[in-house]
């Protein structure tokens, strides 16, 4: 079983739709967890970063963690064609261990 | 805030040629650095990362190199490429600062061997 599972999609939705994208992981080590979004041909920026459980809300992003089910969400409001990208979940462990584990990514359109 | 810089932004190489890509960051002092390589349908793969001057950890064994002679530049070698070496390269640093050591990436070289 792989640390972190993500569905490559890819996922079309019209523009105005509420997106969901999900990240499942299997070691409970994980402590920290992020959302990237990465634009065709570039680098990854951060957008959502979340610790514990619970949910973070930034404008139209709400990232969603559940410790207990090892599972997180991104989800975003109101899409438009600009959110048009790749989305990776990823997971660290914290302390001395600099390292992420990084989701394959989902390939996400949003149509206008 | 830190900013992340790469060259050069693509690259096309005939197989067997050296390689040498360039990474400085900009904005924070003795920052983890790291190098990624993605490929298309495979993620990102760490390929080395370095917590200080001179100090290279490799994550998978390969035909690249890593150095680190600055506090905030990053470079990742190749003596002889090999078509399989083709992808997207990323530089990222983290400050390694209390429990998020979060991740910023630089835009990427884009590595195409023939």
């Amino acid at each position: 079983q792989k640390e972190v599972e993500q569905d490559p999609g890819p996922l079309s939705v019209p523009e105005g739709a509420i997106v969901s994208l999900n990240c499942t992981y299997s070691n409970s080590a994980f402590q920290y967890f992020m959302w990237y979004r990465q634009y065709s041909r570039k680098g990854p920026e951060l957008l959502m970063y979340t610790y514990s459980s619970g949910n973070k809300e930034d404008g139209r992003f709400t990232a969603q963690v559940d410790k207990s089910s090892k599972y997180i969400s991104l989800f975003i409001r109101d899409s438009q064609p600009s959110d048009s990208a790749t989305y990776l979940c990823a997971m660290g462990k914290g302390g001395s261990n600099y390292k992420l584990t990084f989701g394959k990514g989902t390939l996400l359109t949003v149509n206008p | 805030s830190q900013t992340i810089h790469q060259w050069p932004a693509t690259l096309v190489q005939p197989v067997g040629s050296p390689l040498s890509l360039e990474c400085t960051v900009e904005g924070t002092s003795n920052p983890n650095l790291y190098w990624y390589r993605q490929a298309a349908g495979r993620g990102l793969q760490l390929l080395f990362y370095s917590v200080g001057i001179g100090q290279i950890s490799s994550e998978v064994p390969q035909n690249l190199s890593a150095s680190r002679p600055q506090d905030r530049q990053f470079i990742l070698s190749s003596k002889k490429l090999l078509l399989s070496d083709s992808g997207f390269y990323l530089c990222a640093c983290s400050t390694g600062t209390g429990h998020s050591d979060t991740q910023y990436f630089g835009p990427g070289t884009r590595l195409t061997v023939l």
